[in-house]
């Protein structure tokens, strides 16, 4: 069973306004984090925020937060006044403490910023 | 602090050799991982080191793939025979062990079996 799903391979916005990337996670450990990292086209992994699964308050990096819907089981990552650096893949992600902390992917969702 | 570091960055090599990827984790995480990336796809855990121990490896693809971690200090991942399907980017990364502390990644190695 997949347990994190990013179900838009693609999105579209324009410079300086805000876009939702969608994320849905499946897990029975009450104890898990959520990550989002975003991926360049030169290839490495850069780690953009993290959201703890008892934290009370979204969490907020700059002009990346996190909304945190825990009943919904979902963690969308939302980006405020895109920028054209911000054209990427961005990947969310989930570790649980019986998964013995590995991280886990979804499948990614690519960005495109529009000028 | 230096970051995890992957070596080499790019090997071209062709399908039955053998390559070893190496990689070197933040000093002082005992966890290291190992994921793949295949063109277009999503990125697929392969295993997860505990210091010098095999925690998980349920991601291995088959018995072509073997990792060691020696001392637990850094981590090979050796292809042997590869195979034309083994192309992609190889990740590795590391992390304390705690919750709510990223996985550092290191560059990737970008293997091409031709």
């Amino acid at each position: 069973a997949q347990k994190i799903t990013q179900t838009q391979p693609g999105m579209f916005v324009q410079e300086k306004e805000a876009v939702t990337l969608d994320c849905t996670y499946d897990t029975s450990d009450p104890s898990y984090g959520l990550f989002w990292y975003k991926q360049p086209s030169s290839g490495e992994m850069i780690f953009l925020i993290y959201q703890g699964s008892y934290d009370q308050q979204n969490a907020t990096e700059g002009r990346y937060s996190l909304n945190f819907q825990k009943a919904r089981k979902s963690a969308n990552l939302v980006i405020s006044a895109s920028q054209l650096g911000d054209s990427a893949m961005y990947f969310c992600a989930m570790r649980e403490r019986t998964g013995g902390f590995k991280t886990i992917f979804g499948a990614g969702t690519r960005l495109f910023v529009k000028a | 602090e230096a970051g995890v570091t992957q070596f080499p960055s790019h090997s071209v090599i062709e399908k039955g050799q053998t390559v070893t990827l190496r990689c070197d984790p933040i000093s002082g995480h005992d966890n290291l991982y190992w994921y793949r990336r295949v063109m277009g796809k999503e990125i697929k855990f392969l295993l997860h080191f505990v210091k010098e121990s095999k925690q998980d490896e349920s991601g291995m693809p088959n018995n072509r793939f073997l990792a060691e971690r020696t001392g637990g200090t850094y981590s090979t991942l050796k292809v042997q025979p590869a195979e034309l399907e083994d192309s992609g980017v190889y990740f590795c990364a590391s992390s304390q062990e705690k919750m709510n502390t990223e996985a550092f990644f290191g560059q990737g190695t970008r293997l091409t079996v031709v």
